[in-house]
């Protein structure tokens, strides 16, 4: 699993996409944002293309699946509450239990 | 609802030291358990898991035993190396086929000294 950037810096209202890419041909792909003290967290998951559906704390982002592979989060007008560490997990089949992870984002609002 | 408490960090010990990490859970049905390991810098690996009451995960030399009766997934290791300074993330995965979720506890921060 890869995501890029690895680390950015945002002024408040900077719209930036998050890019994560799995070439494991799996079916489910996930975001999360890691916090100090709260471990991490689920922001969205996908089931396959076109189907996504909210998790935990999905409050100021968005997703899009229009390609297996690729699974972008979109925040559309970042806030210091976002400053977070991201990460992408993807998972195989439907049975399949173990989530893969990409080595993160480092995302700081100002 | 499900969720998982893991001990507070940082756990502070010397090269060679005996290492355990409590992590407990709460959950409906028979989860499956899971420690993660996140190196500096890096992004979260999969350690070790268990699939039912019972089983023994290892791996590097760390292993975690799923309890059922005290709902408990402790990892330990006999003796521990500089280089396995981490934060290190107890976690358990409910529900079936699309609906399944990965819940994480807090993460515990180990510092191993020489």
């Amino acid at each position: 699993v890869t995501q890029t950037p690895k680390f950015r810096i945002l002024k408040i209202g900077q719209s930036m996409t998050l890019q994560c890419t799995q070439d494991m041909n799996h079916n489910y792909m996930y975001w999360y944002r890691q916090d100090p003290g709260l471990g991490l967290r689920q922001i969205y998951y996908s089931m396959n293309v076109e189907v996504t559906d909210k998790g935990d704390v999905p409050e100021g982002y968005k997703v899009s699946r229009k390609e297996k592979r690729n699974f972008p989060l979109i925040l559309e007008s970042p806030s210091p509450n976002q400053t977070a560490l991201y990460f992408c997990a993807s998972r195989g089949g439907q049975y399949e239990n173990i989530q893969y992870f990409g080595a993160g984002t480092r995302l700081s609002v100002l | 609802g499900d969720s998982v408490t893991q001990m507070e960090g940082p756990v502070t010990l010397s090269e060679e030291a005996f290492l355990t990490i409590n992590c407990t859970y709460t959950a409906t049905g028979y989860p499956s358990l899971f420690w993660y390991v996140q190196y500096p810098g890096e992004g979260l690996q999969l350690l070790l898991k268990a699939t039912k009451a019972d089983d023994k995960g290892s791996n590097k030399g760390f292993e975690a035993t799923y309890r059922k009766e005290t709902t408990s997934f402790h990892l330990e290791k006999g003796s521990v190396q500089v280089s396995d300074s981490a934060v290190y993330f107890c976690a358990l995965s409910v529900g079936g086929g699309a609906t399944n979720k990965l819940i994480f506890g807090t993460g515990t921060l180990l510092a191993v000294q020489p």
